[in-house]
């Protein structure tokens, strides 16, 4: 199975809500990543948060990490139509050589 | 513009007629990857390179090869592609010599094999 697991696995919500997923991981991390990818087009990094911290903002993107429980989650405040794109946790290995997706959430944002 | 480029972007093909795409990033990363993407199987590594002349498999290399003759480009070659490599390919790229980097991606390139 996959190192980062993401829960919902499809999210539709209106413009102006919030959006929110969770991703869990197994094994031990340096950071955890996430990165948004438009359909069938190349993934986008959105925001980096490091093992020692727990809260990340980066203008409507707020990310949380408790390695306690080996989770994140990616809040999207005041979702826009342009929002609509999946969503990727991904951990890379300690060498940094690899980094492993999760599954992803689908998130369609309605106007 | 920073970015990774890939071709072609589309290619249909046929079993076991030899392909290569192509990939360069003009950051002048130290690391590049390949990855494919599946329904269902998510994004799956396939070869990495850290730099010139230093090339390791990723998770599904079977039936791949790779090649860092340049820091620039890296090239997927599949010798004789099969229907299973049917798949949408991202090349990333990647600077410095820790994790803490994000990874920049190409566009893809979505290849049918018949």
């Amino acid at each position: 199975s996959q190192q980062g697991e993401e829960d919902p696995q499809a999210l539709s919500i209106q413009e102006g809500e919030n959006a929110t997923m969770n991703c869990s991981y197994k094994t031990s991390i340096n950071n955890l990543q996430w990165y948004r990818q438009n359909s069938g087009r190349g993934l986008v990094h959105l925001i980096l948060i490091r093992s020692n911290e727990r809260e990340k903002h980066s203008g409507r993107l707020r990310v949380t990490l408790d390695t306690s429980k080996k989770s994140s989650s990616l809040l999207i405040t005041a979702s826009r139509a342009a929002d609509t794109a999946s969503y990727f946790c991904a951990t890379p290995s300690p060498a940094g050589n690899k980094l492993t997706f999760g599954g992803g959430t689908r998130v369609l944002v309605k106007p | 513009e920073a970015q990774v480029t890939q071709n072609p972007r589309y290619l249909i093909t046929v079993t076991g007629k030899k392909l290569t795409v192509t990939c360069s990033q003009n950051m002048n990363h130290e690391y590049m990857s390949w990855y494919r993407q599946d329904p269902g199987l998510g994004l799956r590594q396939i070869y990495y390179s850290m730099n010139v002349e230093v090339t390791d498999k990723g998770d599904v290399p079977e039936g791949y090869k790779v090649s860092r003759k340049e820091k620039r480009n890296f090239p997927l070659i599949l010798e004789s592609p099969s229907p299973n490599q049917t798949s949408l390919y991202f090349c990333a790229s990647r600077g410095g010599g820790t994790s803490y980097n994000e990874q920049f991606f190409g566009p893809g390139t979505r290849l049918t094999v018949l």
